[in-house]
This record gives structure tokens, C-alpha cells and sequence, in this order.
């Protein structure tokens, strides 16, 4: 088991460009979170999937923020425009259902210049 | 609305020292509880759980923590830290409503010689 692995780990991206970020999730979870970490926000959530269906994306910036599951092994997150307030830590997390814990990984560094 | 505050940002103990790491919830029904430890550039990590039943629950690395209905409290202790400890770590709800997590700001520990 390799955890959730997320990818790139670190990535650097000018202002006004798109930025994806990738989430392969702990096989059979059925679960995947997104969270986005900074220092003066700390944890926020942004979106979650259930058997790859959107179920509450309410933490997701309308604009320039979506995120899909088009199968059950893998999620992205995709930023157009970047800003460099979009600058953060993403974390995706997956788990075995809704009400269990979440299993997270280790978060790719964006950084927005 | 629930939400999890942890008061203490940061705290620094000594090798070898005991330790509490408070933290506070609110939520109308009996929540489902979690720790988790951030190492540095590292995802989160379960450190333990609370779901129902013995309020006092065991985790990994000899942490504990104690839930309190009446004091709306899950605070973390470690009897005797190691430097290893060093870390940030969450403390977390889960709204088994939405099935959403709810995150408190986090508390660095530092455990100094």
C-alpha cells in the first residue's frame, strides 16, 4: 500500500498560468478529499468525491478552481489563472467510506511567481 | 455550525517531559474525533480516533487522548515526549452530516533538550 500519492510534489507555475494537480487515492477507498493548507488559513477544505461523484465542492473559489474523478484511481484539481494567492499546500486524501478516517498524502507545494 | 479550536499555537516541552495538547469542539451530536500529526513536508497522519464507547483512547507512538462530553474537550497526552515529537498536530471533527472534516489551526510542538 503506497499511501495516497500525489504529484508533482513541488511546482512552480507564473502568474495567469493553469496549474493541475493529481491525486491517486488508496485503491478500493471510496472517498477523496481536497484541502488546502497555508500558514494564515490554515486546513481548508475545498471539494469531495463519493464513488467519483461530486458531492460537496462549497470550499472550491467559484472562478478558477474545479476539480474532477473521472475513474475510481485517480482525481485532479486544476487552477487556471494563477494567482499568486493560489500559492499553497494541496492535499488530497482519500478514505475507506464517508465516515471513517481519511488517509491523506504528502501534498504538492504550488508555488505562483 | 461546528468547529474545533485548538488555543495553543505553539508549545515547547522538554525531553522526556509530559505533555497535553488541548483542544475544544463544538458540534450538536456526539462527534467523531481525531488526531492527526504533520511532520514537515510530510501529509497528515492518524495519530488516533474516537468514534463512541471508553472516553480515554490509545494511539500510536504512546499518545492518548480523553474525550469530554461536558467539557466538549478531545485533549492529546503523551506521558514522557521524545524529540521526535516535534510536529505539528490537528485536532478534528467529523460532521457525520455531511461527511465533511473540520480542522482546528494546529499546534506546533517543540521538544527541546
Amino acid at each position: 500500500n503506497a499511501g495516497v500519492i500525489q504529484t508533482p510534489r513541488h511546482k512552480v507555475t507564473g502568474k495567469g498560468q493553469e496549474a493541475t494537480l493529481w491525486c491517486e487515492p488508496i485503491s478500493g477507498h471510496s472517498a477523496v478529499f481536497w484541502y488546502r493548507q497555508t500558514i494564515v488559513q490554515g486546513l481548508e477544505f475545498l471539494t469531495y468525491f463519493r464513488n467519483q461523484a461530486p458531492i460537496d465542492d462549497s470550499g472550491m473559489p467559484k472562478e478558477r478552481f474545479s476539480a474532477q474523478m473521472p475513474n475510481q484511481s485517480h482525481s485532479t484539481l486544476k487552477i487556471q489563472s494563477t494567482q499568486p494567492q493560489d500559492s499553497a499546500v494541496y492535499l488530497c486524501a482519500s478514505s475507506l467510506d464517508s465516515g471513517t478516517e481519511v488517509f491523506f498524502g504528502k501534498g504538492t507545494r504550488l508555488t505562483v511567481v | 455550525a461546528q468547529s474545533v479550536t485548538q488555543p495553543d499555537a505553539r508549545v515547547t516541552v522538554s525531553e522526556g517531559a509530559s505533555l497535553q495538547l488541548r483542544c475544544k469542539y463544538s458540534y450538536s451530536a456526539t462527534p467523531y474525533l481525531f488526531w492527526y500529526v504533520q511532520y514537515p513536508r510530510q501529509g497528515l497522519q492518524l495519530l488516533l480516533k474516537y468514534y463512541s464507547g471508553d472516553p480515554v483512547v490509545q494511539g500510536v507512538n504512546s499518545f492518548e487522548a480523553e474525550f469530554s462530553k461536558s467539557n466538549s474537550s478531545f485533549h492529546l497526552q503523551k506521558a514522557s515526549v521524545h524529540w521526535s515529537d516535534s510536529a505539528v498536530y490537528f485536532c478534528a471533527l467529523l460532521n457525520t452530516g455531511n461527511y465533511k472534516y473540520v480542522f482546528g489551526a494546529g499546534t506546533r510542538l517543540k521538544v527541546i533538550a
